[in-house]
């Protein structure tokens, strides 16, 4: 069972705008950096965001993150039907010392 | 640019230990700021971080998987290698390696292997 929440799908029209929403505590969000992976289906996880809004170069400024408290979101706008995929957060436990991902969130285009 | 790349057996026996190795081109293992680390995702279900290490040898482990991981680094190789001990069918994942920055997000990531456990 993850420490961080995410709600298990979420879906919108294509050029839309969609959030992801993870929730954590204190001990990680509350106290620690966070990140995002996209995952299409068969294929390894892709960084997204880290230190909870950077974008490595290559990401498309469609793709937003923020933080407040002990809560992440991902923002996706101008959604397409490629953003189809599992999206995890991540982050470091500091009183578990663990790194932690949330259960994933499957994004469906309609 | 960075590539990761695990191998090792598929299919392991209940009870036994599963051994991967990932190999690591276009980069030095032997970089400041950064850690390897394994990563696993049974079929159908999420993301279970195993344990991380540095070139220099220092380690992280997820503490539920602690007592049955070693993780090693071999930097004349530019490698680093996941011993998984006493496995049953809940160990049955894709195991992913990828690196790990200091200040905590996954950058670069392999392609993932399957290892199945079962007689």
């Amino acid at each position: 069972q993850s420490v961080l929440t995410q709600p298990p799908s979420v879906s919108a029209a294509p050029g839309q705008k969609v959030t992801i929403s993870c929730s954590g505590s204190s001990s990680d969000i509350g106290s620690n950096y966070v990140s995002w992976y996209q995952q299409v289906p068969g294929t390894a996880p892709k960084l997204l965001i880290y230190q909870n809004s950077g974008r490595p170069s290559g990401v498309p400024d469609r793709f937003s993150g923020s933080k407040s408290g002990t809560s992440a979101t991902l923002g996706i706008t101008g959604l397409q039907t490629g953003d189809e995929a599992d999206y995890y957060c991540g982050a470091w436990d500091s009183s578990l010392s663990a790194w932690m991902f949330g259960g994933g969130t499957k994004l469906t285009v309609l | 640019q960075l590539q990761l790349q695990e191998s090792g057996p598929g299919l392991v026996k209940p009870s036994e230990t599963l051994s991967l190795t990932c190999t690591v081109s276009g980069g030095s293992i032997s970089t400041s700021s950064y850690y390897w680390g394994w990563i696993r995702q049974p079929p159908g279900k999420g993301l279970e971080c195993i344990g991380n290490i540095y070139y220099s040898g220092s380690t992280y482990y997820n503490p539920s998987l602690k007592s049955r991981v070693t993780i090693s680094v071999d930097t004349s190789k530019n490698q680093f290698s996941l011993t998984l001990g006493s496995v049953t069918a809940a160990d049955t994942a894709v195991y992913y390696c990828a690196r790990h920055h200091s200040s905590s997000f996954y950058d670069y990531w392999g392609q993932g292997t399957l290892v199945t456990v079962s007689s």
